[in-house]
Parts: structure tokens; C-alpha cells; sequence
């Protein structure tokens, strides 16, 4: 199992151009998840899903856009890049919600 | 709404010393899930960690052990002996019944520096 991966690894936008970050996973798991981590603030939640045709937003949502197809990929769309917007993008599995989540390795996103 | 505090934003030991990170958090749910997880250098976040809200026993697993207490809301997390290897970030996290560990509330993260 390849686990949760996530590409690209590093991604140089800038302000206003759109791109996917695109996330997979192979473990057949329903939850998947979008996080954002900055310096001094933790992960906060980007959006999420509890399964395919079915996704909610975080903490964070505004600026970001998902849909969750198929059970497997859950990309997370940056719709006009703005600066802010500069961070580490972490996304996330699990099978349910009693369990833990498995976190792709990171997409490190710079807007200039 | 949830919310988890980690007070401590950074300590550095000498290796071999005890450390403990502090965990405190709000919720207003009965049913709920504290985890910890750790954060390296390389950047990856691995799981350390998970608990219900309905199990207060205490863990240990090898020199890492935990101690939730929901009378002080806190799920404190202690490194016995510390070692080089143990430098990263740890955060701990909180969730919410029915909507579970896809919505995960971090705290800000305490980063721990081990030195030889």
C-alpha cells in the first residue's frame, strides 16, 4: 500500500493563478481530509469528506474548492492563488471517524 | 466550539532527561477523541496516540506514556528519557462525535529539542 500521497511536493504559484493539489489513497477509507499548516498555528481544517459525492468545509475554507468523486482521490482546487495562501498542505485519511488519521507527506505552496 | 492549547511553545532538554508536554482542551461534547501526534524534522506527521473521552486509564508504550484526566480536561503527554531521536513537533488534537477524526482541531504544536 502506497498509503496517502500527495503531489506535487513543491508547487511556486503566483498571485492569482489557480492549481490542484491532488491527494490519493489506497486504503479504501471513507474520511478524507484537507489541512493547512503555518508557522506558530498548527494544522487547521481546509475542507473535508465523509465519503464520495459528499464534502464540508473546515475552519478554513475560503480561497479552496473540492469534490470528492471516487472513493480513492479528494484534490483540493486553489481557485486564484493569492499570497496568503502560502503553507504546508497536508491531506489526511481514515477509515471512520473512531479511528486516526493517515496524513500524506505535505505540499509545500509558495504565492508570490 | 473545540479548542486545544498547548502552552508550552518549545522546550530543550539534555537527552536522557524527563520532559512532559501539556495538553489542555474545551469541548462540549460528551463523546470525543484526544490523539497526539508527532511531527520530525522530515516533516511527516505519524500518529502517536488516540483516546475516547470514555477512557481515562493511563498508557505507557515503551518510554512515551499518556494521562488523561477529564476533570482538568488535559491529556498530557510524557517522554521518559529523553533521546536525540524525540526532537520534532508534537501536537495534540481534539474531535467530536459523530463527525470523528476527520475533523480534527490541532493545537498549535510544541517543539522539543533534544540534546546530546
Amino acid at each position: 500500500n502506497a498509503g496517502v500521497t500527495q503531489t506535487p511536493k513543491f508547487q511556486v504559484l503566483k498571485t492569482g493563478q489557480s492549481m490542484t493539489l491532488q491527494c490519493a489513497q489506497d486504503m479504501n477509507h471513507e474520511y478524507m481530509s484537507w489541512y493547512r499548516q503555518d508557522p506558530g498555528m498548527g494544522l487547521r481544517l481546509i475542507h473535508y469528506s465523509v465519503g464520495a459525492g459528499i464534502t464540508d468545509q473546515g475552519e478554513v475554507p475560503n480561497g479552496y474548492n473540492v469534490s470528492r468523486s471516487t472513493t480513492e482521490d479528494f484534490p483540493l482546487r486553489l481557485l486564484s492563488a493569492a499570497p496568503s495562501q502560502t503553507s504546508v498542505y497536508f491531506c489526511a485519511s481514515s477509515p471512520n471517524g473512531a479511528y486516526e488519521q493517515y496524513f500524506g507527506p505535505g505540499t509545500r505552496l509558495t504565492v508570490t | 466550539a473545540q479548542k486545544v492549547t498547548q502552552a508550552q511553545t518549545e522546550i530543550s532538554v539534555v537527552e536522557k532527561e524527563d520532559v512532559t508536554l501539556d495538553c489542555v482542551y474545551e469541548t462540549r461534547d460528551t463523546t470525543y477523541y484526544l490523539f497526539w501526534y508527532k511531527q520530525p524534522p522530515s516533516g511527516e506527521l505519524v500518529f502517536l496516540i488516540r483516546r475516547n473521552s470514555f477512557d481515562e486509564q493511563n498508557e505507557i508504550s515503551g518510554r512515551y506514556s499518556w494521562n488523561f484526566q477529564k476533570s482538568t480536561s488535559s491529556f498530557n503527554f510524557t517522554i521518559t528519557a529523553s533521546q536525540v531521536v524525540d526532537s520534532a513537533v508534537y501536537f495534540c488534537a481534539l474531535s467530536e462525535a459523530p463527525g470523528g477524526s476527520e475533523k480534527l482541531v490541532f493545537g498549535k504544536g510544541m517543539k522539543l529539542t533534544v540534546n546530546p
